[in-house]
């Protein structure tokens, strides 16, 4: 069964440092998709992602936070300078058409520590 | 999207039927009715959806009221490996999926 694979699997950064955290979709999928979970809290929303445009975003996705698709299989999440509080789960899901009639499809996630 | 409430935890013995709740009271005519679960941080797992028929897959089964108000998923023969938080989610417009804190959902042997 096809699945959603990221890497890495456990990302440690100094505070101020770029990351980049990655993510293979399903192969015919084209709607892409990060959350993230902050130990103890809710899974948040951060981006969807479409035809290589971003189509909805939250708020914590501000400026300091960016995803591209950069060949055909790989998607990205770039934290440009990390703060402390980025620490969390970071979750990259995708599905075949956006909108309510189809489920989304998560990666096992990437735990990304900040010190 | 509707907002959705859930107990925060519940158990089941192991080999009985799992039925867990998610009321919905305010869900318009266009929401689908998602469950996802979570094993212990690791991602979102789909369960199931529905919109207004009742739903089985290899999974599990949805149970979703003739009002649409309330839903019920069922794990026929819960497992130790069942053990997740279950979250219900009311999925309308837009891409985004909003997570509550869903049941925890202790199997007991």
């Amino acid at each position: 069964e096809p699945e959603v694979t990221q890497t890495p699997s456990h990302q440690v950064t100094q505070m101020g440092q770029e990351v980049i955290l990655r993510c293979v979709p399903i192969s015919n999928h084209l709607y892409f998709y990060w959350y993230r979970q902050i130990l103890g809290q809710k899974v948040e929303f951060l981006v969807s992602f479409y035809n290589n445009e971003i189509s909805e975003k939250s708020e914590i996705f501000d400026d300091q936070f960016s995803v591209e698709r950069p060949d055909g299989s790989n998607f990205t999440l770039k934290i440009r300078s990390t703060k402390l509080e980025d620490s969390a789960m970071y979750f990259c899901a995708s599905n075949l058409s956006g909108g309510p009639s189809k489920s989304q499809y998560f990666g096992p996630g990437t735990r990304l520590t900040v010190l | 999207d509707a907002k959705t409430t859930q107990p925060p935890s519940m158990d089941c013995a192991e080999g009985r039927a799992a039925n867990l709740p998610c009321n919905h009271s305010t869900i318009s005519g266009n929401e689908y009715v998602y469950w996802y679960r979570q094993i212990h941080s690791q991602g979102p797992q789909y369960i199931i959806h529905g919109l207004k028929n009742n739903e089985t897959n290899e999974m599990a089964s949805l149970i979703i009221t003739e009002d649409r108000k309330s839903s019920t998923l069922i794990l026929p023969h819960a497992t130790l490996r069942d053990t997740a938080v279950y979250y219900c989610i009311v999925h309308n417009a837009g891409n985004m999926l909003t997570f509550g804190g869903g049941t925890r959902l202790m199997v007991k042997p």
